[in-house]
């Protein structure tokens, strides 16, 4: 079945730094996600990616849709201490279902 | 406001209880489908349900049941808990029904269950 490796698994950073993450699959998707989930709440879609090489903008957020169709990005420019919470991506390939990675939990120091 | 309201919010068990975890959506959604979620392994797939009636088994079903009789309602049982059940719940809708698309999910805030 598809799986689904999100890196980091945590991070801690100074307010104001920029911050990476992403998912590799183990196959070829053609959607990708990327969803925000605060302490308490269920996931919240931040970007909707729909075809390779996309690159979507959501404010302070930009993910990209690699162009090998196994990989996608989600970049947050100058941290702000609301962005604390757990990223995941989410992705799927021809008729299977949605899957998730495992979370990046990101933490900001003011 | 619209969208997916879970009930209860929490819950605690006693080994082999049984009880049902509500989910109703007001967006005339099609697809519907519960996961849970447990530390350091996102959320998996329990079961889902492309329209009323129709429901099928996702990446972890064993353990629990579910039913679509109606659009709205899509709701989780457990016949007999186990420990391994204690985790959070969420249920997630999506336009997403019996036409293949790629409609992103909206989720519910969760219900927090615990077995003891």
């Amino acid at each position: 079945g598809q799986q689904l490796n999100q890196s980091p698994q945590s991070m801690f950073i100074q307010e104001g730094e920029d911050v990476s993450m992403n998912c590799t699959s183990s196959s070829i998707f053609n959607t990708w996600l990327w969803y925000k989930q605060d302490p308490g709440e269920g996931p919240v879609l931040l970007i909707a990616l729909y075809k390779a090489g996309e690159l979507t903008s959501n404010g302070r957020l930009t993910a990209q849709f690699g162009i090998t169709r196994k990989d996608s990005f989600l970049n947050i420019s100058a941290s702000i201490p609301s962005d604390v919470g757990i990223y995941f991506c989410a992705g799927r390939g021809g008729a299977q279902k949605l899957v998730f990675g495992q979370g990046t939990r990101l933490t900001i120091n003011p | 406001n619209a969208g997916v309201t879970q009930t209860p919010k929490f819950q605690v068990l006693k080994t082999g209880q049984s009880m049902t975890l509500q989910c109703a959506q007001d967006m005339n959604h099609e697809y519907m489908s519960w996961y849970r979620q447990d530390p350091g392994m996102g959320l998996r797939l329990i079961h889902y349900s492309v329209g009323a009636g129709i429901t099928d088994q996702g990446e972890v079903p064993n353990g629990y049941n579910v039913s679509r009789s109606t659009t709205e309602d899509f709701p989780l049982r457990l016949l007999s808990a186990a420990p391994s059940q204690t985790s959070v719940y969420f249920c997630a809708s999506s336009p997403e029904g019996r036409r293949a698309s790629n409609q992103p999910q909206h989720f519910g805030d969760g219900t927090r269950l615990s077995i003891l």
